[in-house]
């Protein structure tokens, strides 16, 4: 099992939808996440972490669910902008050194 | 958030050149800075980390005498491709750990697309 997971997609999606991305980590120790953004050739920007009692920033929300060993980011109110590669990263265990980065689920926001 | 700037933003050389890749971390001290490198359509994969006041640690499969990493400073990382040829053509991305969170949030510099001919 890969150390991060996650479905490439495309995700395509009108304005003003609702989506949700989840993403499967294989380490259970794990006690650090995040979620990122990266822009077609651009660097990956940290979008947020993901705390055990889930956290919202404005549209944006994301949880964990270590039980299945998994975290999500949900979507609302989905704008152009946010179209985009979002990438899943999880720290390994014990270390605040490397990043795991999952491959990304792309977003395309369309009129 | 934490800003980390990188130089020069795009490069092309002739194969069989050099090249230095400069990451800054602009307002914190970055005792560890990291190297990736990202091919197109596929995921960031990190190649070394930089840690300043002693050598890098590489990852399995980067050849350390070809990418030459050298953390100068608190505030300064070097990356330098030796020899480039036509297959190092890639993003490399550097990003610095942000001491004053919770230690494992990484900001990236806006990468340099670096094309061998």
């Amino acid at each position: 099992r890969k150390e991060v997971e996650q479905d490439p997609g495309p995700f395509n999606v009108p304005e003003g939808a609702t989506v949700a991305f989840n993403c499967t980590y294989s380490n259970s120790a794990s006690q650090s996440f995040f979620w990122y953004r990266q822009d077609c050739r651009k660097e990956p920007k940290l979008l947020m972490s993901v705390y055990s009692s889930g956290n919202e920033d404005g549209r944006f929300t994301a949880q964990l669910n270590r039980a299945s060993q998994y975290i999500s980011l949900l979507i609302r109110d989905s704008k152009l902008s946010d179209s985009a590669t979002y990438l899943c990263v999880v720290p390994p265990e014990g270390t605040a050194s490397k990043l795991t980065f999952g491959t990304g689920t792309r977003l395309q926001v369309t009129l | 958030g934490a800003v980390v700037s990188q130089h020069p933003s795009w490069v092309i050389c002739k194969s069989g050149t050099s090249v230095k890749i400069e990451c800054r971390s602009l307002d914190f001290q970055a005792t560890t800075m990291f190297w990736y490198r990202q091919f197109p359509k596929q995921s960031l994969m990190l190649m070394a980390t930089s840690n300043e006041g002693s050598k890098a640690t590489y990852e399995q499969g980067v050849e350390k005498d070809k990418f030459l990493i050298n953390h100068a400073s608190l505030t300064l990382s070097t990356l330098t491709v030796t020899s480039a040829h036509p297959e190092d053509s890639s993003f490399y991305i550097c990003s610095a750990r942000d001491p004053r969170g919770t230690g494992y949030e990484q900001y990236f510099g806006p990468g340099t697309r670096l094309t061998v001919t």
